[in-house]
């Protein structure tokens, strides 16, 4: 089945590390998006692309950064972590022109802890 | 920007009664509004939708209005059954260049009791 994949699943790591999550989709989609979720936020968008090499900040990008070499691979990277960046990470594709619409498909998450 | 506000936060009903989970938007240019269920411990799964060119949509036991004027629209579940329970979350979205990118609203979790 085509579908969106995060690695890794779960990652604990230390304030001031490097720390890479990594997304890839099999459903040929072009729009890709990195979410983070906190309790009784709801899902906050960080960062979209609608297309390789296409990069564009949402609601909340400070400390984080992306990139997107292919197009089945949006990868989200926290250069500096600190203890608020603690959340579930959700990366999702679109295909807007394809049998899909507007849908969304969500990755499994990544559970990332700063400690 | 849009900003997405929902009610209630918690929503508590018993098995096979009707469950109506509330949400308002800002921009009065968002043209789609999707419904997304999370189930606990999975990803999002989008269960309904409905543009702005439809006041009503019905899908079996859910339903989603919408109040263009108000700037509002609601989930309605029917006959809750206990696979219900999740989290919901409405969104809202403008245009058609920037149709995909979604403004969510803080999500309700509802639990269906028996």
């Amino acid at each position: 089945d085509a579908d969106v994949t995060q690695t890794p699943r779960n990652r604990i790591t230390k304030t001031g590390k490097r720390i890479m999550l990594e997304c890839s989709q099999t459903k040929g989609h072009d729009r890709m998006y990195w979410y983070r979720q906190d309790p009784g936020l709801g899902l906050r968008l960080i960062y979209y692309s609608f297309d390789v090499k296409d990069i564009n900040k949402g609601e909340i990008s400070d400390g984080y950064s992306v990139s997107r070499q292919a197009q089945a691979k949006f990868s989200l990277s926290l250069e500096s972590a600190i203890p608020n960046q603690t959340a579930l990470y959700f990366c999702a594709t679109s295909d807007p022109s394809g049998s899909g619409g507007n849908e969304q498909f969500f990755g499994p998450g990544t559970r990332l802890t700063v400690l | 920007g849009e900003n997405v506000e929902q009610h209630p936060s918690t929503l508590s009903v018993q098995e096979g009664d009707s469950a109506v989970i509330k949400c308002t938007y800002s921009d009065s240019a968002s043209n789609y509004f999707p419904w997304y269920k999370q189930e606990l411990g999975k990803r999002p799964q989008l269960i309904i939708d409905i543009r702005s060119n439809v006041g009503e949509k019905k899908d079996q036991r859910i339903a989603v209005t919408l109040n263009k004027t108000a700037k509002h629209f609601s989930l309605h579940i029917t006959e809750t059954q206990p696979e219900d329970s999740a989290v919901y979350f409405c969104a809202a979205s403008i245009g058609t260049g920037t149709a995909s990118k979604l403004t969510f609203g803080t999500g309700t979790r509802l639990q269906v009791t028996l």
